[in-house]
Parts: structure tokens; sequence; C-alpha cells
């Protein structure tokens, strides 16, 4: 069965620096991953996917993955933290790119520090 | 081209009622997936529905129903509510490819 581990349920980082999410899959066949964002009382907007065409997927605001199939990770990155970027951030699988069955993670509650 | 619309936006219900909730997905979207939010359980999907029929299915009792109609707009149909069914219901629609969320309706049961 497929599942998604996210690290790390919430993470503080200052303004301006890093921000590293991560996120562990286990799936049988090769995944479909995801990342969304949840800002407080809106609906899940899409950040980036994985769809096997390359290992380093780049995103919307700033935001890129890197697939490591010998990991089984796909974490997500930011070079410089933004205020606006606190949120909660979902890591979710999919095994068939056919259908719209995403298992999710439990969620990183992303903090940014002034 | 407009989003995911779901209505109500918010509920609130009795225990014992029932509670149909509507997703007009994007235009030209023909699937559409339903997920249950909340603080203990997470995302969890429910169902599917592609072209008018029901394509994956989660791990929720029968009280969970759904269907789509020719247009696919989707309704979600919760019967004999429980406290335990209070909670964010996403509506999602596809076309072939990403999968994009509406706002929600927050379901509070009581």
């Amino acid at each position: 069965a497929q599942s998604v581990t996210q690290l790390g349920s919430h993470v503080s980082v200052s303004e301006g620096a890093l921000v590293l999410l991560r996120c562990n899959y286990s799936s049988s066949v090769p995944p479909y991953l995801f990342w969304y964002v949840q800002y407080p009382n809106q609906g899940l907007q899409l950040l980036l996917k994985y769809t096997s065409a390359a290992t380093l997927v780049k995103g919307i605001n700033g935001f890129e993955a890197e697939f490591k199939k010998s990991e089984t990770s796909f974490h997500l990155t930011k070079p410089s933290a933004h205020m606006s970027d606190a949120a909660e951030y979902f890591c979710a699988v999919s095994e068939d790119g056919a259908t719209n069955k995403l298992i999710f993670g439990t969620g990183t509650l992303l903090a940014v520090q002034p | 081209k407009a989003g995911v619309t779901q209505t109500p936006r918010y509920l609130i219900k009795t225990r014992g009622q029932q509670v149909t909730l509507s997703c007009s997905p994007i235009s030209g979207h023909r699937s559409v997936s339903w997920y249950q939010q909340t603080p203990g359980q997470g995302l969890q999907f429910l169902f599917e529905y592609f072209s008018e029929t029901q394509r994956n299915k989660g791990n929720f009792p029968g009280r969970f129903s759904g269907r789509q109609f020719s247009n696919s707009r989707s309704e979600m149909n919760v019967s004999t509510l429980e406290l335990g069914d209070s909670a964010l219901y996403l509506c999602a629609s596809s076309l072939d490819g990403p999968t994009f969320f509406g706002p929600g309706t927050r379901l509070t049961v009581t």
C-alpha cells in the first residue's frame, strides 16, 4: 500500500533562510508525487508535481523538490523564505497518474519568523 | 477560467440528520474527487467520479455517498450524521493532470 511520511509537523525558519520540508514515500510502483500548500481557511494549492520526467521539479513561488528513488524521498526546498510562505504543506502520492486518488501525508506547518 | 467551486462554504447540522454538499469542477474537467480533512485523521480520500461513474473509493462507511451529473458537477451526501463527521470537505477536479482543489465546505455536526 502507498503511504507518505512527512517528518516534522512544525518547522520554523527565519525570513531569508532555507526552507526544507521532508517527505518520504512508500510505493510498490513508480509513484506520482505532489506537494500542496494550504493557507488558513482555504483549499489546497498545487506547488509542484513529479511524474518521472525529471528528478528535479520546479514549482511555483520559488519552491522545488528533488525525487530520490534510492532514498524514497521527495523533499521540498526554497532557498530563501518569505513571510508569505507561512502555511501548511502537504506531500501526496498517487500510484496511477490516470486517476486522482491522492494519499496525503500528515502535513508540515511552516512558520516564518521576521 | 473559474476554479473549483463548492457550496455551501459553511454548514451546521445536528447528529442524525443528513447533508448534501455540492461541487462544480473547473470547466472541461471530467474527474471529481472528494476528501475529508480533520485535525485527527488529516486528509483522507473519499471517492472519485469520472464521467458519472465512481472510479475509486476510499475506506469510509456507506453513509458517505456521491454522484456526478452529466455536466460533471458532483454532490456528496452523508446520512445519519455523527459528531465525528465534523470536518472540512474538499472537492477536487482534474482533466488529465494535476488535481485542483476547491475552498472546501466546513461541516459542523452538533
